[in-house]
């Protein structure tokens, strides 16, 4: 069961938008509906933003999607804020309950 | 609003047992929806899943954990907890609990705080 992968950090201008990926394999991401990823601010606790590759829980804002293609499954987040700046780790499920995420993406706002 | 807290030793020596227990409030940790699991993030390293558990006590561990964990369930206390044995410099992380929805979709939707164990001597 090896670690999803990002990209290790991701940058953008307020108002941009960037895209981060999440890459697996037909075991994980591409075997499953089962999609997610967090926003993780320090000293915080992780944050769902998408789940089931492209659902909001409440309260997220609508500038946060996801996607799937394959085995790669894609975070787009729209109009950046300054307070989007955090570092976002997706996750899969991987059958039998097993659960894999990736090395996480550090996203900047210039 | 559900809350997750975790406590245990902030320090545990090498080939000792690392502890630690998460207390559940607002929700009911017998709720058939829902298994409880334990993520960790090494210092400067992304998250690793440790393992689930369901009420019943049913878990599913890491492959590359599964020969040093054991996660167990108090339902009484509203709690469940985490050993790892024989741990190593390595095992030096911050250690989370989250509630897992099993039913249907699968995400962890409600996090603790995360609490700091170190491995030294």
């Amino acid at each position: 069961q090896s670690a999803l992968t990002q990209p290790p950090s991701a940058s953008g201008s307020p108002g941009q938008s960037v895209t981060i990926s999440c890459t697996g394999t037909s075991s994980d991401i591409g075997g499953y509906s089962h999609v997610s990823w967090y926003q993780h601010h320090p000293d915080k606790a992780p944050k769902l933003m998408i789940y089931e590759v492209s659902k909001r829980p409440s309260g997220v804002p609508d500038r946060f999607s996801g996607s799937k293609s394959g085995n790669t499954a894609s975070l787009t987040v729209s109009g950046l804020q300054a307070e989007d700046e955090a570092d976002y780790y997706c996750s899969s499920y991987a059958g039998s309950i097993y659960v894999v995420f990736g090395g996480g993406t550090k996203l900047t706002v210039l | 609003q559900l809350q997750l807290q975790e406590s245990g030793p902030g320090l545990v020596k090498p080939s000792e047992t690392l502890s630690l227990t998460c207390t559940v409030s607002g929700d009911s940790i017998s709720s058939t929806s829902y298994y409880w699991g334990w993520i960790r993030q090494p210092p400067g390293k992304g998250l690793e899943w440790i393992g689930n558990i369901y009420y019943s006590g049913s878990t599913y561990y890491n492959p590359s954990l599964k020969s040093r964990v054991t996660i167990s369930v108090d339902t009484s206390k509203n709690q469940f907890s985490l050993k790892l044995n024989s741990v190593t410099a390595a095992d030096t992380a911050v250690y989370y609990c989250a509630r897992f929805l099993q039913l249907g979709p699968k995400y962890f939707d409600y996090w603790g705080q995360g609490t700091l164990v170190t491995v030294s001597s």
